[in-house]
């Protein structure tokens, strides 16, 4: 348990359906990322929240729109998916955003299958 | 520019006998350097981390890693490998700093452990 939860831990998902994936940390950590990991390929950074304020966007398609109401919650809402996009999401959370000395908390990832 | 390689894409070993993950490193500067491990299904977990003190880091689960300067390398070794280490593991290679620089954190690509009775 590495104080990161992440919910659904497996989703399936229709081209045309609305889902939103949900990440909660109460590290008070003030640094939170969405990841994913797709089979044979290096993690890719999708997204970094620091302060509440999104300070990184990997340019990411706009069907995944990112959203922290506060610094304990991260949401990824997902509309008009395809099927490249099955993975497995990962959030982490860290005390800064820099990272340089700092461990990244993760979740333990949403399962995505888009269909 | 930073980057990191990991040497291996899968390492299969018996159980009890020695464990290498190799990681080799390209930074401007000396660098901090991670190690992750990611079992089956699971997030990624902190093994070990090099933030420029003791060469040799001792991680969880008797692992243990070596910075090199010399070889830029930062190999991650156990001397008697579990069932339970199989997993993937990830050299990392934190950002040099700054507020922004989240997003330069490089993960190396990976190297799956596998563990044979």
């Amino acid at each position: 348990e590495t104080g990161v939860t992440q919910t659904p831990r497996h989703l399936v998902m229709g081209m045309t359906n609305k889902k939103s994936l949900k990440c909660e940390q109460h590290l008070g950590h003030n640094a939170m990322y969405w990841y994913k990991q797709s089979a044979k390929k290096p993690l890719e950074l999708m997204f970094v929240y620091s302060l509440e304020e999104r300070v990184e966007n990997n340019s990411v398609p706009s069907r995944f729109s990112p959203e922290c109401p506060n610094s304990s919650h991260l949401f990824l809402h997902l509309h008009t998916l395809q099927p490249e996009d099955s993975a497995l999401y990962l959030c982490a959370s860290s005390q800064g955003s820099s990272l340089m000395n700092t461990e990244a908390f993760f979740g333990q990832g949403t399962r995505l299958t888009v269909v | 520019a930073q980057s990191v390689t990991q040497l291996d894409s899968h390492v299969s070993v018996s159980e009890g006998t020695p464990v290498l993950l190799r990681c080799n490193y390209s930074s401007s500067y000396s660098p901090s350097l991670f190690w992750y491990v990611q079992h089956p299904n699971k997030g990624l977990q902190l093994l070990l981390k090099y933030t420029s003190a003791a060469t040799l880091v001792k991680g969880i689960n008797g692992f243990e890693a070596e910075f090199k300067k010399s070889e830029t390398s930062f190999h991650l070794t156990k001397p008697s490998a579990h069932m339970s280490d199989a997993a993937e593991y990830f050299c990392v290679v934190p950002p040099g700093g700054g507020y922004s620089s989240a997003s330069k954190i490089i993960f190396g690509s990976g190297t799956r452990l596998s563990i044979r009775p």
